[in-house]
């Protein structure tokens, strides 16, 4: 079965940077492309960039452009998130979720499987 | 600021029938999906292409579009309804997603 599992909750002071994985299993990986969202408490989804499984081509929020860096590893079949400059305002759950574009060629698109989040707590 | 308007609540009584909107030009463009939060848990896909839902997902959910407004409706909700929701689709250029603000469902 499609599981994509992150890893653990980290603690970050502010200035500081954190690696996020999303370590992907049960289809092939190089098929899909993996997004990053963001959800501070209480707040609203939002997103943050992708990469493609193939190719490795990224795209990111006009909002977080210059301070995340997206990756992956087809070996690993992992996703990375990189988020540098940590502020308090970073603060949030991060989960990778699975594109798929259904039917294939459709412009259709859906976040099909979630990661399980991944808690960031940046605190002085 | 979102490109994909929601309202933030709404609520409807138990067993009848609710629809959460979601408003934006790219819309009149692109396909949306909707998602389904429960508190502490992932988001989790209800509907999708406008129409589509998942297997798994109760037919009690719908959705429709026209012009720049999609919308989710519950015909007959349920207590376990109660979730925040959001739509998601591209941007006005296509090229990066978007999610909405999030409408709270309230099950009274």
């Amino acid at each position: 079965q499609v599981q994509l599992v992150q890893s653990g909750a980290e603690v970050k002071k502010p200035g500081a940077s954190v690696r996020v994985s999303c370590k992907t299993s049960g289809y092939t990986f190089t098929t899909y492309s993996v997004h990053w969202v963001r959800q501070a408490p209480g707040q609203r989804l939002e997103w943050m960039g992708c990469v493609n499984g193939a190719n490795g081509y990224t795209k990111y929020s006009q909002k977080f452009q210059g301070r995340v860096t997206i990756t992956r590893d087809t070996s690993a079949t992992t996703a990375y998130l990189d988020v540098g400059s940590l502020r308090s305002e970073d603060t949030a759950i991060f989960y990778c979720a699975r594109e798929r574009e259904l039917p294939r060629g459709s412009g259709i698109y859906l976040f099909d499987y979630w990661g399980q989040g991944t808690l960031v707590t940046v605190s002085s | 600021s979102s490109e994909l308007t929601q309202d933030p609540a709404v609520s409807v009584a138990l067993g009848q029938t609710v629809r959460i909107t979601c408003q934006g030009d790219s819309l009149r463009r692109y396909f949306v999906s909707w998602y389904q939060q429960k508190p502490g848990q992932a988001p989790v896909v209800v509907m999708y292409g406008e129409t589509n839902r998942p297997s798994g997902v109760p037919d009690r959910f719908s959705g429709s579009s026209s012009g720049m407004t999609s919308s989710l409706t519950i015909t007959g909700a349920q207590a376990e309804d109660e979730a925040d929701y959001y739509c998601c689709s591209r941007d006005s250029n296509g090229d990066r997603v978007v999610f909405g603000g999030g409408t709270k469902l309230t099950v009274l």
